[in-house]
């Protein structure tokens, strides 16, 4: 069976430190890959997505990036944070084609101090 | 800005009452899906429902969709303390891989 993993589950960082959030998926292969954010309460913002290895769309101007190394390795970075980067951020996969059903991790709370 | 918008924003019944939740969304879609995210958890996929479907059932779930509309109603039947969470509608605009996700409802079940 697929699963998908995601860490850490909480992480605490200092504005303008570094992030690097992976998420890895079991038991499928070139799965198409989702990076979300939520903030407290809120719905899903869709950050980037990805349908093959080093092929990246980004949905939100940030100072955030997405890289995909492997075919099932995803990575969520930054260079410096900023305050209005902490929330709740969510990895998904879904198989190949559009409208596919998402199956989600457990997620990163990421508070910035 | 958020496609999807459900409503009520949050409800509150007893064990055994049904629930029902709305979604509205404003292109056209390939499908139209509901997730489950329970407190602090990644959203759990419920059911899909296709654009020339109307009605779709599983288990105590049934969702509607009315294209001309361009809204969908997820109903939990003989609700349970368990149902507590968060519901969700996504859609993916015909042609592309990217879903978007309305507001939530925060559904909460007393026992």
């Amino acid at each position: 069976s697929q699963t998908i993993h995601q860490w850490p589950a909480t992480l605490v960082q200092p504005v303008g430190s570094p992030l690097s959030l992976e998420c890895t998926v079991e038991g499928t292969s070139n799965p198409n890959l989702y990076w979300y954010r939520q903030a407290a309460g809120r719905g899903l913002q869709l950050l980037f997505y990805s349908v093959g290895i080093g092929q990246i769309s980004s949905e939100v101007p940030q100072n955030l990036s997405a890289s995909r190394p492997q075919d099932r390795q995803f990575i969520l970075s930054s260079k410096k944070l900023l305050l209005s980067d902490s929330g709740f951020y969510l990895c998904a996969w879904s198989v190949q084609g559009g409208g596919q059903p998402q199956h989600f991790g457990d997620g990163t709370r990421l508070s910035i101090l | 800005s958020q496609q999807g918008e459900e409503d009520p924003q949050a409800l509150s019944i007893q064990e055994g009452e049904n629930a029902t939740m709305n979604c509205s969304y404003k292109t056209s879609i390939n499908n139209l899906q509901w997730y489950r995210q329970n407190s602090g958890r990644g959203l759990v996929h419920l059911i899909l429902i296709r654009s020339n479907e109307r009605e779709k059932h599983s288990g105590r779930l049934r969702v509607t969709l009315d294209t001309s509309k361009k809204s969908s109603s997820l109903l939990i039947t003989a609700s349970r303390a368990a149902d507590t969470a968060s519901y969700f509608c996504a859609t993916a605009a015909s042609g592309t891989y990217k879903y978007i996700f309305g507001t939530g409802t925060r559904l909460k079940v007393l026992a």
